[in-house]
């Protein structure tokens, strides 16, 4: 069974804060993995990495995957409390369609 | 706004009852998703539809039932309702069949009493 695991569970920085947080999969097939940003309803889409695009940054967000340790990181440097959120992994497997298991996620907390 | 529209947002019902959630995706996205997220399981993936065809099924329970129209929205079917299918009902859309990431659309809510 496939399995997406998040770290830490929840986390609460200040403003200006880096931030550092994990995902490790286990799962057969790797295509690629996600991450998404939840406030309060939708999740939104921030980044997807393959084993062509192991690398992606966006302003303040970066994210890495490495293929080898299963896991992908997840930065935010000079945090702002509009990041307060659940941030989310998930990861999409070759197989007929395009489905995503996603982790627990890491409730994040930026106090002022 | 991701592009994706869902309706209802809130819906209240009674043990027992069905209901219908339904989807439009963004414009020119093919696939559509359908995902529920609940405080005890977190975002699970229900079902799967590209162009009108069921692509992937997840741990989609019997009581469901999705499907993909010509002009590609989508509905949930949930039928014979529990307590426990009390939760946030997302679907998602993306442009092909795999490869692609997936934009959400705000949910349904959706409470069973």
């Amino acid at each position: 069974e496939d399995k997406v695991v998040q770290s830490p569970l929840s986390l609460v920085v200040h403003e200006g804060d880096t931030v550092t947080l994990n995902c490790s999969y286990e799962v057969t097939n790797f295509r690629s993995l996600l991450w998404y940003k939840q406030e309060k309803k939708a999740p939104t889409f921030l980044f997807m990495l393959t084993s062509s695009g192991i690398e992606k940054k966006s302003g303040r967000l970066s994210s890495i995957l490495d293929k080898k340790e299963l896991s992908s990181i997840l930065n935010i440097t000079a945090t702002q409390t509009g990041d307060s959120a659940i941030y989310l992994c998930a990861v999409e497997v070759f197989n007929a369609g395009n489905m995503l298991t996603f982790g627990g996620g890491t409730r994040l907390m930026v106090k002022p | 706004d991701s592009g994706v529209t869902q309706t209802p947002k809130h819906l209240i019902t009674a043990t027992g009852q069905r209901v219908t959630l339904r989807c439009s995706p963004r414009s020119g996205d093919l696939s559509v998703y359908w995902y529920q997220q609940s405080l005890d399981q977190g975002l699970q993936f229900l079902i799967q539809y590209y162009n009108g065809e069921e692509r992937a099924k997840g741990n989609i329970l019997e009581r469901f039932s999705a499907q993909q129209f010509p002009d590609l929205h989508s509905e949930l079917n949930l039928s014979s309702l529990e307590l426990g299918d009390s939760a946030l009902y997302f679907c998602a859309s993306s442009g092909g069949a795999f490869g692609n990431e997936q934009f959400f659309g705000p949910g349904t809510r959706l409470t069973v009493l």
